[in-house]
């Protein structure tokens, strides 16, 4: 059964920081993605990754996977007070379905 | 933009009533998912559905779930007999294959009382 494990849970950061969310997951997966839910609303996907390696960036968000460490981070640059929402990944263990970890719930405050 | 939309936004039912969750995924997409949050933890994922049949299902979708594509536009999520345990936002998804990502409808937002 595939684990995901996200940290941290929540964070608080100050617009103008850096800062890294992990997600560690316990089997193998052959891809994992990254979700953005705002409060009350849906589901948006940020990226896909795919293989060991990947980078992907959009404006001040970077993922990465490493496949071998079974990790994937996602790196907020310069954060933004828009940037404030909770962050899911998601490998794909199973057939079709993803498996999500708990969340980073994200604050960004001026 | 085409978007995946549920109806409806909110249901409230008694316990032990069936109650018909229902999405219209994106019209070209041919992968169908139901996803539920209970309130405050992580997304699980339900099942999915291709070609007019179950292609995965969790250990969460038991006997009481069913779903059905009962047309060419709408998805639906039943559930036969609910319990309190039920009550989540749940979450349509649909994807034009398996390798692509699946965009999330808003969401129904199910309260048993």
């Amino acid at each position: 059964e595939l684990k995901v494990e996200q940290n941290p849970l929540f964070l608080s950061m100050q617009e103008g920081k850096n800062y890294t969310i992990y997600c560690n997951y316990s089997t193998t997966s052959d891809r994992l993605y990254w979700y953005r839910q705002d409060p009350g609303k849906s589901l948006e996907s940020l990226f896909v990754l795919l293989s060991n390696g990947a980078v992907k960036q959009e404006g001040r968000l970077m993922a990465s996977l490493d496949t071998k460490a079974r990790l994937s981070t996602l790196h907020i640059t310069a954060a933004v007070h828009d940037l404030s929402a909770t962050y899911f990944c998601a490998p794909r263990g199973g057939a079709d379905g993803l498996t999500f970890g708990k969340g980073t719930h994200l604050i960004i405050q001026p | 933009e085409p978007e995946v939309t549920q109806t409806p936004s909110h249901q409230v039912t008694q316990m032990g009533q069936e109650v018909i969750l229902r999405c219209v995924p994106i019209s070209n997409h041919l992968y169908f998912y139901w996803y539920r949050q209970i309130l405050g933890q992580k997304v699980e994922f339900l099942v999915s559905f291709y070609n007019n049949e179950i292609s995965e299902k969790s250990e969460i979708f038991d006997d009481q779930f069913s779903v059905e594509r009962p047309d060419g536009s709408n998805f639906t999520l039943k559930i036969r007999s609910t319990k309190l345990e039920d009550s989540a936002m749940y979450f349509c998804a649909s994807s034009t294959d398996r390798d692509t990502e699946a965009f999330f409808g808003q969401g129904t937002r199910l309260t048993v009382v």
